[in-house]
């Protein structure tokens, strides 16, 4: 158990729809990472935040959005939802987001758009 | 941006046997290389990492290289056994003050049969 948390583990919806992932780093960490992983793009990285401003900005698409909340919890926004947009969603956290630190993984959200 | 490529894509080996698993990064400013293990249904878990200052590092039966000159890094697995079986992922970070994105290989499954 990496020590950070991720709800749902699944979720299932319509394309065009909204959904919320959310993200609880590790104790003491202040930096979350998003992450996608799909069979065609393998792992990708969305976004980072640390300590609720955003630090660094990966391949995200407009229509996602995230934040960080002063309790250092993430959450993960997906608009408009399309059949490509299903794949694990996964958070990472680590102590201050910044070069070669560790970067502990949740378990993911897995999400399927029908 | 920085690329990764790993190879190969899939490894069956007999227990007791070794593993070797190879990567390549593009972007000479990368200085942090994780490799992580996932198991079915489970997040990414951290097995060991490497900085630029090092050229090799060892946990018990798990090593890694680095050559920055030909940018490339390898993981070793000696004395496989069943519960090594998993997918494997190399990773490489810039890691700048501002931010740790990680940008990943397309994964190894790696198979050891007993």
């Amino acid at each position: 158990d990496s020590g950070v948390t991720q709800t749902p583990k699944h979720l299932i919806t319509a394309t065009g729809q909204r959904v919320t992932l959310r993200c609880s780093p590790r104790s003491g960490d202040l930096s979350v990472y998003w992450y996608q992983q799909s069979l065609d793009q393998g792992l990708q990285f969305l976004i980072q935040y640390y300590n609720g401003e955003e630090r660094a900005k990966g391949n995200i698409l407009e229509r996602f959005s995230a934040q960080q909340f002063p309790d250092l919890h993430s959450e993960l926004n997906l608009s408009s939802l399309e059949l490509g947009d299903s794949a694990l969603y996964f958070c990472a956290s680590s102590v201050l987001g910044q070069g070669s630190e560790t970067q502990y993984f949740g378990p993911g959200t897995r999400l399927l758009v029908l | 941006g920085e690329n990764v490529e790993q190879h190969p894509s899939t490894l069956s080996v007999q227990e007791g046997d070794s593993a070797v698993i190879k990567c390549t990064y593009s972007d000479s400013a990368s200085n942090y290389f994780p490799w992580y293990k996932q198991e079915l249904g489970k997040g990414p878990q951290l097995i060991i990492d490497i900085r630029s200052n090092v050229g090799e590092k060892k946990d018990q039966r798990i090593a890694v290289t680095l050559n920055k000159t030909a940018k490339h890094f390898s993981l070793h697995i000696t004395e496989t056994q069943p519960e090594d079986s998993a997918v494997y992922f190399c990773a490489a970070s810039i890691g700048l003050r501002a931010g740790n994105m990680l940008t990943f290989g397309g994964g190894t499954r790696l198979m050891v049969k007993p």
